[in-house]
């Protein structure tokens, strides 16, 4: 059965620090693994990750992904108060229906 | 771009009822939307997969004939939970893909809390 796991399950820091999120996975056939922030409803895209060593960027969000040690990790640098959130990790096979196995997600809490 | 909406987002019921729920891609064409369950504090459970114009593929464990998928039309795809029972309150949120977008990127509806009393 494919598998999800995402560490720490929840985190709280002091606003300006940097956060680092850790996400696992054993999926058959894995394709492509997907980072989503859900603040209070639907999650929101951050990144698709698909090949090995390739840092995806988007102004303080950062991930990277590990194909060998099947592994990724979303860096947010400089973290802000509106960064507190859930961020879901997911992975996607190569079947047809490329559904997502969703990790239980990292609660994260930025204070001031 | 890629905006799903869902619709009601939020209905109490009372048991015995049965509860339609839409999810619509507002600006792209859906060939394929997933219905997920999240439970509190843990994560998205996939219950179905539908295709437009095909019956939907449920996940192991997830009743067919409680949880009716419908996904007539390339943008609109509703779940109904038949005879809800108070074990069936729950968030439910649906997602959709489609060809013109980035492949294994799903985009998310905001959720629906049904209660079920």
């Amino acid at each position: 059965e494919d598998k999800v796991v995402q560490s720490p399950l929840s985190l709280v820091v002091h606003e300006g620090d940097t956060v680092t999120l850790n996400c696992s996975y054993e999926v058959t056939n894995f394709r492509s693994l997907l980072w989503y922030k859900q603040e209070k409803k639907a999650p929101t895209f951050l990144f698709m990750l698909t090949s090995s060593g390739i840092e995806k960027k988007s102004g303080r969000l950062s991930s990277i992904l590990d194909k060998k040690e099947l592994f990724s990790i979303l860096n947010i640098t400089a973290t802000q108060t509106g960064d507190s959130a859930v961020y879901l990790c997911a992975a996607t096979n190569t079947g047809t229906a490329s559904k997502l196995t969703f990790g239980t997600g990292t609660r994260l809490q930025v204070t001031l | 771009g890629a905006v799903v909406s869902q619709h009601p987002s939020r209905v109490i019921c009372k048991s015995g009822t049965s509860v339609k729920i839409e999810c619509r891609s507002l600006d792209f064409q859906a060939t394929t939307m997933f219905w997920y369950r999240q439970f509190p504090k843990q994560s998205l459970m996939l219950m179905a997969t539908s295709n437009e114009g095909s019956k939907a593929t449920y996940e192991q464990g997830v009743e067919k004939d409680k949880f009716l998928i419908n996904h007539a039309s390339l943008t609109l795809s509703t779940l109904t939970v038949t005879s809800a029972h108070p074990e069936d309150s729950s968030f439910y949120i649906c997602s959709a893909r489609g060809p013109a977008l980035a492949k294994n990127i799903q985009y998310f509806g905001a959720g629906t809390r049904l209660s079920v009393l």
